[in-house]
Protein backbone atom coordinates (compact mmCIF):
# COMPACT_ATOMS: atom_id res chain seq x y z
CA UNK A 1 0.00 0.00 0.00
CA UNK A 2 1.33 3.26 -1.24
CA UNK A 3 2.51 5.55 2.35
CA UNK A 4 2.01 9.68 1.47
CA UNK A 5 3.97 11.86 3.04
CA UNK A 6 2.33 15.76 3.49
CA UNK A 7 3.61 18.93 5.30
CA UNK A 8 1.45 19.20 8.40
CA UNK A 9 1.13 22.68 8.25
CA UNK A 10 0.81 25.68 5.60
CA UNK A 11 -0.11 29.48 6.15
CA UNK A 12 -1.07 31.48 3.38
CA UNK A 13 -2.99 35.09 2.80
CA UNK A 14 -6.46 36.10 0.69
CA UNK A 15 -5.74 35.64 -2.38
CA UNK A 16 -2.25 34.28 -3.04
CA UNK A 17 -2.10 30.54 -4.75
CA UNK A 18 -1.28 27.45 -2.48
CA UNK A 19 0.69 24.48 -3.46
CA UNK A 20 0.68 21.46 -1.29
CA UNK A 21 2.84 18.56 -2.53
CA UNK A 22 2.59 14.78 -1.21
CA UNK A 23 4.93 12.63 -1.52
CA UNK A 24 4.10 8.75 -2.44
CA UNK A 25 7.41 6.95 -3.58
CA UNK A 26 5.76 3.58 -3.87
CA UNK A 27 2.33 4.51 -5.98
CA UNK A 28 1.59 1.31 -7.93
CA UNK A 29 0.75 1.67 -11.93
CA UNK A 30 -2.50 1.75 -11.60
CA UNK A 31 -3.23 4.11 -8.73
CA UNK A 32 -5.31 7.18 -8.84
CA UNK A 33 -4.38 9.95 -6.85
CA UNK A 34 -6.95 11.88 -4.66
CA UNK A 35 -7.15 14.54 -2.44
CA UNK A 36 -9.87 15.49 0.13
CA UNK A 37 -10.82 18.71 2.19
CA UNK A 38 -12.05 18.84 5.92
CA UNK A 39 -13.49 20.97 8.05
CA UNK A 40 -13.85 21.07 11.69
CA UNK A 41 -16.75 18.55 12.67
CA UNK A 42 -17.34 17.54 8.47
CA UNK A 43 -16.45 14.76 6.65
CA UNK A 44 -14.16 15.05 3.96
CA UNK A 45 -15.03 16.64 1.05
CA UNK A 46 -13.45 15.37 -2.58
CA UNK A 47 -11.74 18.04 -4.74
CA UNK A 48 -9.71 16.10 -7.11
CA UNK A 49 -8.58 12.93 -8.76
CA UNK A 50 -5.82 12.16 -11.06
CA UNK A 51 -3.63 9.57 -13.01
CA UNK A 52 -1.31 11.73 -14.74
CA UNK A 53 0.29 15.33 -15.91
CA UNK A 54 -2.37 17.63 -15.05
CA UNK A 55 -5.86 17.77 -13.78
CA UNK A 56 -8.15 20.98 -13.63
CA UNK A 57 -11.82 21.29 -12.00
CA UNK A 58 -14.00 24.47 -11.02
CA UNK A 59 -12.24 23.93 -6.81
CA UNK A 60 -8.41 22.97 -7.97
CA UNK A 61 -5.28 21.87 -10.01
CA UNK A 62 -3.47 18.15 -9.85
CA UNK A 63 -0.17 18.45 -11.22
CA UNK A 64 1.49 14.71 -11.33
CA UNK A 65 4.73 14.42 -12.39
CA UNK A 66 6.17 11.67 -15.10
CA UNK A 67 7.52 9.14 -12.48
CA UNK A 68 4.04 9.77 -10.12
CA UNK A 69 5.70 9.66 -7.17
CA UNK A 70 4.58 13.08 -6.02
CA UNK A 71 1.56 14.79 -6.82
CA UNK A 72 0.87 18.95 -6.14
CA UNK A 73 -2.36 20.19 -5.13
CA UNK A 74 -2.53 23.81 -6.44
CA UNK A 75 -5.41 26.25 -4.63
CA UNK A 76 -5.39 29.55 -6.88
CA UNK A 77 -6.30 32.93 -5.11
CA UNK A 78 -7.15 30.83 -1.63
CA UNK A 79 -9.61 32.98 0.89
CA UNK A 80 -10.71 32.02 4.85
CA UNK A 81 -12.93 29.87 3.79
CA UNK A 82 -10.12 27.28 2.50
CA UNK A 83 -8.67 27.14 5.68
CA UNK A 84 -9.45 23.45 6.38
CA UNK A 85 -7.06 20.05 6.28
CA UNK A 86 -5.94 18.62 2.86
CA UNK A 87 -5.82 14.56 2.36
CA UNK A 88 -3.43 12.83 -0.29
CA UNK A 89 -4.87 9.63 -1.07
CA UNK A 90 -3.36 6.98 -3.12
CA UNK A 91 -5.27 4.03 -4.91
CA UNK A 92 -7.31 2.25 -2.86
CA UNK A 93 -6.21 2.72 0.13
CA UNK A 94 -8.33 4.70 2.05
CA UNK A 95 -5.95 5.42 4.97
CA UNK A 96 -5.79 9.09 5.78
CA UNK A 97 -2.33 10.21 6.98
CA UNK A 98 -2.11 13.74 9.36
CA UNK A 99 -2.79 15.63 6.43
CA UNK A 100 -1.69 19.37 5.48
CA UNK A 101 -3.59 22.06 8.17
CA UNK A 102 -3.63 25.31 5.89
CA UNK A 103 -4.49 28.35 7.48
CA UNK A 104 -5.17 31.50 5.32
CA UNK A 105 -5.10 34.87 6.74
CA UNK A 106 -6.25 38.07 5.95
CA UNK B 1 -29.41 12.22 -5.36
CA UNK B 2 -29.07 11.85 -1.64
CA UNK B 3 -25.61 12.09 0.04
CA UNK B 4 -24.47 9.98 2.43
CA UNK B 5 -26.23 9.96 6.21
CA UNK B 6 -25.41 9.22 9.08
CA UNK B 7 -27.67 8.43 12.34
CA UNK B 8 -27.06 9.86 14.89
CA UNK B 9 -25.59 13.02 14.74
CA UNK B 10 -24.44 13.01 18.45
CA UNK B 11 -24.92 10.51 21.17
CA UNK B 12 -24.06 9.91 24.12
CA UNK B 13 -22.52 6.62 25.85
CA UNK B 14 -21.62 5.43 28.99
CA UNK B 15 -17.96 3.18 29.50
CA UNK B 16 -19.43 -0.41 28.69
CA UNK B 17 -22.21 -0.11 27.07
CA UNK B 18 -22.69 -1.00 23.29
CA UNK B 19 -23.40 1.45 20.10
CA UNK B 20 -24.77 1.23 16.73
CA UNK B 21 -24.18 3.79 14.41
CA UNK B 22 -25.88 3.95 10.88
CA UNK B 23 -25.12 4.96 7.56
CA UNK B 24 -27.21 5.46 4.45
CA UNK B 25 -25.17 5.12 1.55
CA UNK B 26 -25.74 7.38 -1.60
CA UNK B 27 -27.72 6.02 -4.24
CA UNK B 28 -25.68 3.71 -6.53
CA UNK B 29 -22.73 3.14 -4.30
CA UNK B 30 -22.43 -0.44 -2.85
CA UNK B 31 -18.82 0.26 -1.20
CA UNK B 32 -18.71 1.64 2.33
CA UNK B 33 -15.86 2.19 4.81
CA UNK B 34 -16.14 3.55 8.22
CA UNK B 35 -13.55 5.70 9.91
CA UNK B 36 -12.63 6.81 13.68
CA UNK B 37 -11.38 10.46 13.76
CA UNK B 38 -10.14 11.50 17.06
CA UNK B 39 -9.81 15.17 17.38
CA UNK B 40 -6.75 17.00 16.21
CA UNK B 41 -6.60 13.74 14.06
CA UNK B 42 -7.07 12.07 10.60
CA UNK B 43 -9.80 9.68 9.92
CA UNK B 44 -8.24 5.74 11.18
CA UNK B 45 -9.95 3.67 8.57
CA UNK B 46 -11.92 0.76 10.24
CA UNK B 47 -13.11 -1.17 7.94
CA UNK B 48 -14.69 -1.41 4.45
CA UNK B 49 -17.40 -3.20 3.12
CA UNK B 50 -17.82 -4.37 -0.60
CA UNK B 51 -21.38 -6.35 -1.32
CA UNK B 52 -21.98 -7.22 1.97
CA UNK B 53 -19.20 -8.66 2.97
CA UNK B 54 -15.92 -7.18 4.94
CA UNK B 55 -13.24 -6.23 2.60
CA UNK B 56 -10.78 -4.88 4.17
CA UNK B 57 -10.04 -4.04 8.16
CA UNK B 58 -7.72 -1.37 9.96
CA UNK B 59 -6.19 -1.56 13.90
CA UNK B 60 -9.00 -2.37 15.23
CA UNK B 61 -10.34 -4.49 17.95
CA UNK B 62 -13.10 -7.40 17.29
CA UNK B 63 -15.03 -5.26 19.09
CA UNK B 64 -15.43 -3.14 16.21
CA UNK B 65 -18.29 -5.19 14.30
CA UNK B 66 -20.10 -4.18 11.18
CA UNK B 67 -23.00 -4.94 8.07
CA UNK B 68 -23.71 -3.97 5.09
CA UNK B 69 -27.38 -4.71 3.94
CA UNK B 70 -28.45 -5.53 0.63
CA UNK B 71 -29.29 -1.95 0.02
CA UNK B 72 -25.75 -1.02 0.45
CA UNK B 73 -26.87 0.85 4.03
CA UNK B 74 -24.33 0.33 6.83
CA UNK B 75 -24.41 -0.32 10.45
CA UNK B 76 -20.82 0.04 12.75
CA UNK B 77 -21.19 -1.76 16.13
CA UNK B 78 -18.65 -1.06 18.94
CA UNK B 79 -19.26 -3.19 22.35
CA UNK B 80 -17.79 -2.59 25.44
CA UNK B 81 -17.44 0.84 25.41
CA UNK B 82 -14.14 2.51 26.23
CA UNK B 83 -13.76 6.52 27.16
CA UNK B 84 -10.91 6.45 24.00
CA UNK B 85 -13.91 5.34 21.93
CA UNK B 86 -14.91 9.08 21.92
CA UNK B 87 -14.25 10.49 18.49
CA UNK B 88 -15.96 11.62 15.37
CA UNK B 89 -17.05 8.27 13.42
CA UNK B 90 -17.43 8.75 9.60
CA UNK B 91 -19.18 6.90 7.07
CA UNK B 92 -18.21 7.10 3.51
CA UNK B 93 -19.32 4.75 0.13
CA UNK B 94 -18.26 5.08 -3.32
CA UNK B 95 -20.02 3.32 -6.57
CA UNK B 96 -17.35 0.49 -6.58
CA UNK B 97 -14.40 -0.99 -5.22
CA UNK B 98 -11.77 -0.22 -7.69
CA UNK B 99 -8.48 1.63 -7.15
CA UNK B 100 -10.02 4.98 -9.21
CA UNK B 101 -11.98 6.24 -5.75
CA UNK B 102 -13.54 9.11 -4.98
CA UNK B 103 -15.49 8.59 -1.99
CA UNK B 104 -18.98 10.68 -0.68
CA UNK B 105 -18.61 11.06 3.15
CA UNK B 106 -21.36 11.75 5.61
CA UNK B 107 -21.20 14.34 8.00
CA UNK B 108 -20.52 12.04 10.92
CA UNK B 109 -21.74 10.93 14.41
CA UNK B 110 -19.90 12.37 17.02
CA UNK B 111 -20.17 9.48 20.05
CA UNK B 112 -19.10 10.93 23.66
CA UNK B 113 -18.05 7.82 26.04
CA UNK B 114 -18.11 8.92 29.82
Amino acid sequence: LAKTTQPISMDSYEGQEVNITCSHNNIATNDYITWYQQFPSQGPRFIIQGYKTKVTNEVASLFIPADRKSSTLSLPRVSLSDTAVYYCLVGNDMRFGAGTRLTVKP
Amino acid sequence: ETGVTQSPTHLIKTRGQQVTLRCSSQSGHNTVSWYQQALGQGPQFIFQYYREEENGRGNFPPRFSGLQFPNYSSELNVNALELDDSALYLCASSPKFDRAGGYTFGSGTRLTVV
